[in-house]
């Protein structure tokens, strides 16, 4: 089973630029969907958007204006960026899987808390 | 709020049985979109526990079991153990939206 590994700044300062990397392990980055999922503290999921190895994407439509994804197949990663952030983006984010022809997140990776400041 | 409702907690004595609903509309659940359970054990990652409305992942104990019915769907825990302590999200997608959806999640206390 393919396994995941978030990356990246830890803390980021308020109206600036949150950028993830996930790297995936274990199979090939065309075999899945590649989804970003969020979790501020204490609170519930929220799916943030996918991207597919051929650069396809879709977008949470509440975040939309401010999320960019991207995949780099030479490096098995795929990247978020969500510019313009707030106290209100801080959580942990999640990179996931998504199986061709199905709706569900299988594995995840361990996550990653980004934390934003003033 | 979420697209998908869900208690925010419930709670059983070890060996009873509990379940978690997760209500949703005519343009997820009720579409008919599939509907997917994740259990978040404290301090962990999410991990797929229902997929496809009924089907369980390998190693998913069959003590939980799912459903569903018109806009509604079911997660239901037989036998509760400690172990089984945790919040528990359902997820779907949404046409509207055009995009995948949680529900709120729900706290399960082994009493």
């Amino acid at each position: 089973q393919v396994q995941l590994q978030e990356s990246g700044p830890g803390l980021v300062k308020s109206s600036e630029t949150l950028s993830l990397t996930c790297t995936v392990s274990g199979g090939s980055i065309r075999d899945y969907y590649w989804t970003w999922i969020r979790q501020p503290p204490g609170k519930g999921l929220e799916w943030i958007g996918y991207i597919y190895y051929s650069g396809s994407t879709n977008y949470n439509p509440s975040l939309k204006s401010r999320v960019t994804m991207s995949v780099d197949t030479s490096r098995n990663q795929f990247s978020l960026k969500l510019n313009s952030v707030t106290a209100a983006d801080t959580a942990v984010y999640y990179c996931a899987s998504q199986p061709h022809d199905t709706n569900w997140f299988d594995p995840w990776g361990q996550g990653t808390l980004v934390t934003v400041s003033s | 709020q979420s697209v998908l409702t869900q208690p925010p907690s419930v709670s059983g004595a070890p060996g009873q049985t509990v379940t978690i609903s997760c209500t949703g509309s005519s343009s997820n659940i009720g579409a008919p979109y599939d509907v997917h359970w994740y259990q978040q054990l404290p301090g962990t990652v999410p991990k797929l526990l229902i997929y496809g409305d009924i089907n369980r992942p390998s190693g998913a104990p069959d003590r939980f079991s799912g459903s569903r019915s018109d806009t509604s769907a079911s997660l239901a825990i037989t036998g509760l153990q400690p172990e089984d302590e945790a919040d528990y999200y359902c997820q779907s997608f949404d046409s509207s939206l055009r995009g995948y959806v949680f529900g709120g999640g729900t706290k399960l206390t082994v009493l």
